[in-house]
């Protein structure tokens, strides 16, 4: 079965510069979700898109923007990047807002390193 | 806010015995979600089993299973026969079940299988 697709999966930048990713969701699910994995750290939410509109926000930077566009593909832009914006960012997608069941696939995380 | 605990950062079970790893949260919600997700070396979040708060039977996945105490707000994972592809981080989550579909994590636990 088709997964949560997430590209590039490693990604090194300078500090001060800026760094896309992108998440391709499961086929048919409408709702993109994105967290920020610090080392050693767990998961933080930092925002949902459901039918390409934000649907929910967590503790997002105000230097990351985000959307979803009309295949319901995601990509997550960060600029002036930090040294502590290093960390693994992980998608997931569901159907429908996880109503009825809850469940959140997660993609294989995208790596960004910021030195 | 919803808050999740895991009090064992470590644990450690021989290969084939069972092990429980404990979690606790904090909600004033009636209407969530529980669940376990599994961080192996890979990175890849991967969900072992998932509870709806509204369910008194405890959920069961093959040899996961889960002791789900509503009025305690306990949630822990049992896992018996332990197998050495079982070493992973384990988080426990919690997801309202209206308005914000977010995950909330707990610190996880570091689960080692000892051969």
């Amino acid at each position: 079965a088709a997964g949560v697709i997430q590209s590039p999966r490693h990604l090194i930048k300078e500090k001060r510069e800026t760094a896309t990713l992108k998440c391709y969701p499961i086929p048919r699910h409408d709702t993109v979700y994105w967290y920020q994995q610090g080392p050693g750290q767990d998961p933080q939410f930092l925002i949902s898109f459901y039918e390409k509109m934000q649907s929910d926000k967590g503790s997002i930077p105000d230097r990351f923007s985000a959307q979803q566009f009309s295949d319901y593909h995601s990509e997550l832009n960060m600029s002036s990047l930090e040294l502590g914006d290093s960390a693994l960012y992980f998608c997931a997608s569901s159907l429908q807002q996880g109503w009825g069941t809850g469940e959140l696939f997660f993609g294989e995380g995208s790596r960004l390193t910021v030195l | 806010a919803q808050t999740v605990t895991q009090s064992q950062p470590e644990m450690s079970v021989q290969e084939a015995e069972t092990v429980t790893l404990s979690c606790t949260y904090d909600t004033s919600e009636s209407n969530y979600y529980l669940f376990w997700y599994k961080q192996p070396p890979s990175r890849q979040m991967i969900l072992v089993i998932r509870q709806e708060a509204y369910k008194q039977q405890n959920a069961t996945e093959n040899r996961f299973s889960v002791n789900f105490q509503k009025a305690a707000k306990s949630f822990s994972l049992k896992i018996s026969d332990s197998q050495l592809g079982d070493t992973a981080m384990y988080f426990c989550a919690f997801m309202t079940g209206a308005g914000s579909y977010q995950l909330t994590f707990g610190k996880g636990t570091k689960l080692s299988v000892i051969p």
